[in-house]
């Protein structure tokens, strides 16, 4: 799996949007950008994820570039709830049972009030 | 309606005891991991068990030996227990669907502290 590089940490306004950045610039043309967090002593949590196209859910968008080689995790109105750990995690998808997942350090998210 | 849940939530535990973490998933779910976070906070999974069966084993220490009695549970015990293996120790589940994305769900984390 293509090894990704985030800041280590970020601080964000609460009600303005938290941009994430991701670099993955080995990644290769099977494989999804996942986006997970991990909230202070919880589990991690599934946010979003995508292969080339820009995708959006409840939680937030993400932004991938033409190349690829990059992406930027969009939560559009910060609030205080979404200080966490974010992790974007690059690999390939489908193969039967074998989903193990890749975390690197993340990136603090700070939402200050 | 916990959809993966662990217990213990936190065990506290002399050095060479054995002991048992268990977890179930209420989603329906056919694969079933183990994750290890350390005191560096990184996570890194142990292993994997698809419909019972064995998937992936990481190079884990053979103290640690995982069970699955069936493919809502999937239970973790470790023998003589070490002071390294203090840690959070997370479950997840998933589809484990071939050719689809797979969405992982993790349990809250049971906090082992060997003294």
């Amino acid at each position: 799996d293509a090894k990704t590089t985030q800041p280590t940490s970020m601080d964000c306004a609460e009600g303005r949007a938290a941009n994430l950045p991701c670099n993955h610039s080995t990644i290769s043309g099977n494989e999804y950008v996942y986006w997970y967090r991990q909230i202070h002593s919880q589990g991690p949590q599934y946010i979003i994820h995508g292969l080339k196209n820009n995708e959006t859910n409840e939680m937030a968008s993400l932004i991938i570039t033409e190349d690829r080689k990059s992406s930027t995790l969009i939560l559009p109105h910060a609030t205080l709830r979404d200080t966490a750990v974010y992790y974007c995690i690059v690999r390939v998808a489908g193969i039967q049972g074998a989903q193990k997942l890749v975390f690197g350090q993340g990136t603090r998210l700070t939402i200050n009030p | 309606d916990t959809a993966v849940s662990q217990t213990p939530k936190y065990l506290v535990t002399q050095m060479g005891n054995d002991k048992s973490i268990k977890c179930e998933q209420n989603l329906g779910h056919d694969t079933m991991y183990w994750y290890k976070q350390d005191s560096k906070k990184f996570l890194k999974i142990m292993f994997s068990y698809n419909n019972k069966e064995l998937i992936i084993n990481e190079t884990v220490p053979n103290r640690f030996s995982p069970k699955s009695p069936d493919k809502a549970h999937l239970n973790l015990h470790i023998n003589s227990l070490e002071l390294g293996d203090s840690a959070v120790y997370f479950c997840a589940s998933s589809y484990g669907t071939s050719g689809r994305i797979d969405t992982q769900y993790f349990g809250p984390g049971t906090r082992l502290t060997v003294l």
